[in-house]
């Protein structure tokens, strides 16, 4: 089973600054590591595919990047809107795994 | 647009089984493109993949839950489902149904169960 390893757990930002998430995998994934955002009380809902890929109607603030085993959330910008748990994802194997999630919480 | 539903008692009994129906539109489960999805989330916790059914039948479970896990698809209803059987506390979680290509691209809102005598 691939591991993924999201730093840090808790991300505390102020309003138009840039965060950034980590997710190391235990193994090569290859491009196939995605990233989704999760609100409280809502289902998780897909930001961002294969590593970098932008996702319709997901704002442009949004980007990711890497390879191979280490991965980057990026969110420049930060709206209040933004505060939520965010989560990557490995499909390149089975089990599908995911990351422990990552709070962001907006100051 | 796809969305989907999940359906099914919020509260079992430890040791029954928890079923659970996930309702399709805006797509057919039988278009082959797709594998279904379930998906849990214990309270406070992180994301688990339980596994996920082809409109052919086959199925992929996650190894953990393999021995108490069975998914099927009903084509007539547009409908999949998931059995869990031997409930314990543990098993408390939001279940999600979702669609899968690689990625989980449409998700249901989430049903809550809870395993309480």
């Amino acid at each position: 089973e691939i591991v993924l390893t999201q730093s840090p757990d808790f991300l505390s930002v102020t309003p138009k600054e840039k965060a950034t998430i980590t997710c190391r995998a235990s193994e090569p994934v290859g491009s196939s590591l995605h990233w989704y955002q999760q609100k409280p009380d809502h289902s998780p809902k897909l930001l961002i595919k294969y590593t970098s890929q932008s996702i319709s109607g997901v704002p442009s603030r949004f980007n990711g990047g890497g390879t191979g085993t280490e991965f980057t959330l990026i969110i420049s910008g930060l709206e209040v809107e933004d505060a939520a748990t965010y989560y990557c994802h490995q499909s390149v194997s089975v089990p599908q795994t995911f990351g422990q999630g990552t709070k962001v919480e907006i100051k | 647009q796809v969305q989907l539903q999940e359906s099914g008692p919020g509260l079992v009994k430890p040791s029954q089984t928890l079923s659970l129906t996930c309702n399709v539109s805006g797509d057919s489960i039988n278009s082959g493109n797709y594998y279904w999805s379930w998906i849990r989330q214990r309270p406070g916790k992180g994301l688990e993949w339980i596994g996920y059914i082809h409109d052919t039948g086959s199925t992929i479970y996650t190894p953990s839950l393999r021995s108490r896990v069975t998914m099927s698809v009903d084509l007539s209803k547009n409908q999949f489902s998931l059995r869990l059987t031997s409930v314990t506390a543990a098993d408390t979680a939001v279940y999600y149904c979702a669609r899968y290509f690689y990625l989980f691209d449409f998700w249901g809102q989430g049903t809550l169960v809870t395993v309480s005598s």
